[in-house]
């Protein structure tokens, strides 16, 4: 079964909205959640993380939203652009030297100008 | 910026076939990945390396062997290449496991006929 789930396989919004990408989990032992973001042609790059000691992250225009006791967390995009229209992967892993990173299968998010 | 050099870039090989997919960081990372990438199942694990000579066993690695040579160079071999091994192969590497940045490569698109 799927240990990373992403709710939504696309996404469409206007430019300026504010995109929201959600995920959930289901291993109790991830503690790193990062969202990685893929354009056409081109391998994933990671855009923010979040540990499951924090329950927000910030860094510009995005924001992870993190609650642990549900085992959820979302992406939020302020002000889209159409700049941002791309692949989404939220991804999990255990932490320490474990290796293995577990990613969800991905919104495609278009943005609208 | 951390670097992970895919080649080829695009390879057709026949059902039967052999196939060798060839990666290369120039970071001194620790960890290399090799991820395929498929509609619909997202990113997939097939095999991983923390070192050279180290090889460990991902989500998906039925038909595929792998090899570390060096700390740079990480080999994905297909040596009975199937139609349902037609894929775009991602190569990535991390400093260390799964709870820090992972860089991608470019991608390799195989088809086999």
């Amino acid at each position: 079964q799927q240990q990373v789930r992403q709710s939504s396989q696309s996404l469409t919004v206007w430019e300026g909205e504010t995109a929201i990408l959600n995920c959930s989990y289901e291993n109790s032992a991830f503690d790193y959640f990062p969202w990685y973001q893929q354009f056409p042609g081109e391998g994933p790059a990671l855009l923010i993380a979040i540990r499951s000691v924090s329950d927000k992250k910030e860094d510009g225009r995005f924001t992870i939203f993190f609650n642990k006791r549900e085992k959820n967390l979302s992406l939020h995009i302020k002000d889209s652009q159409p700049g941002d229209s791309a692949t989404y992967f939220c991804a999990a892993s255990r932490g320490g030297n474990t290796g293995k990173l577990i990613f969800g299968l991905g919104t495609t998010l278009q943005v609208q100008p | 910026e951390a670097a992970v050099t895919q080649s080829p870039r695009n390879k057709v090989t026949v059902t039967g076939g052999n196939v060798t997919l060839s990666c290369r960081q120039t970071n001194s990372h620790n960890y290399m990945y090799w991820y395929r990438q498929d509609t619909g199942h997202g990113l997939r694990l097939i095999h991983y390396s923390y070192g050279a000579g180290n090889l460990q066993i991902g989500d998906v690695p039925d038909g595929y062997k792998a090899t570390r040579t060096t700390q740079e160079d990480f080999f994905l071999l297909l040596e009975l290449a199937s139609p349902s091994q037609t894929s775009l192969y991602f190569c990535a590497s991390s400093d260390e496991g799964g709870d820090t940045e992972v860089f991608f490569g470019k991608g390799t698109r195989l088809t086999v006929v």
